[in-house]
């Protein structure tokens, strides 16, 4: 299976912070790469798929970028309600894995 | 509005069995690939299995492989998946997820709200 590595694991930011989470990939997956965000007690929600494109209703200040085995998930502006752990999935393969996820925690 | 309801959730012993159901609507289910993704307690994300959308291609996770079975019935639009042999790392909230292809797992959108299974004697 292919290993997605995110860090850092969790981080604390203050309201209006740039913020930047980095996936790796333990082989090269092109940009077969998705982003999450879950809230406590909630299911996760799709951010962004295939490394950048940003999916309808997702504020501009999320953004993606990367391909092969390196990929980043930036929030311009940080706001409250992006308090919430992000994860990372591949799907190059048919038996996708998530990295471990990054809790962005309020500073 | 695509809705996806999990049910079938509960406590089972080790060695037991459970079957997790998973009610879509709003949308042509026969067409989309779905997901069964799973999350213990305190713990990231796993994915577990997965489905075409016409039951033709299956895929599951080593740690669950010969003793999960993912299935569908597309007439009652309905994701299941039996559980056989429980351990207690398989103690998880379990989602199902819609995913944006029709063939092999890819991007899950969206997701239901979960059934918690715990297995324990």
């Amino acid at each position: 299976d292919i290993q997605m590595t995110q860090s850092p694991s969790s981080l604390s930011a203050s309201v209006g912070d740039r913020v930047t989470i980095t996936c790796r990939a333990s082989q090269s997956i092109s940009t077969y790469l998705n982003w999450y965000q879950q809230k406590p007690g909630k299911a996760p929600n799709l951010l962004i798929d295939a490394a950048s494109t940003l999916q309808s209703g997702v504020p501009s200040r999320f953004s993606g970028s990367g391909s092969g085995t390196d990929f980043t998930l930036t929030i311009s502006s940080l706001q409250p309600e992006d308090f919430a752990t992000y994860y990372c999935q591949q799907s190059y393969t048919n038996t996708v894995t998530f990295g471990q996820g990054t809790k962005v925690e309020i500073k | 509005e695509v809705q996806l309801l999990e049910s079938g959730g509960g406590l089972a012993q080790p060695g037991g069995s459970l079957r997790l159901s998973c009610a879509a609507s709003g949308f042509t289910f026969s067409t989309y690939a779905m997901n069964w993704v799973r999350q213990a307690p305190g713990k990231g994300l796993e994915w577990v299995s997965g489905i075409s959308g016409s039951g033709g291609s299956i895929y599951y996770a080593d740690s669950v492989k010969g003793r999960f079975t993912i299935s569908r019935d597309n007439s009652k639009n309905t994701l299941y998946l039996q559980m056989n042999s429980l351990r207690a790392e398989d103690t998880a909230l379990y989602f199902c997820a819609k995913d944006h292809g029709s063939v092999v797992p890819t991007t899950f959108d969206p997701w239901g709200r979960g059934t918690l299974v715990t297995v324990s004697s």
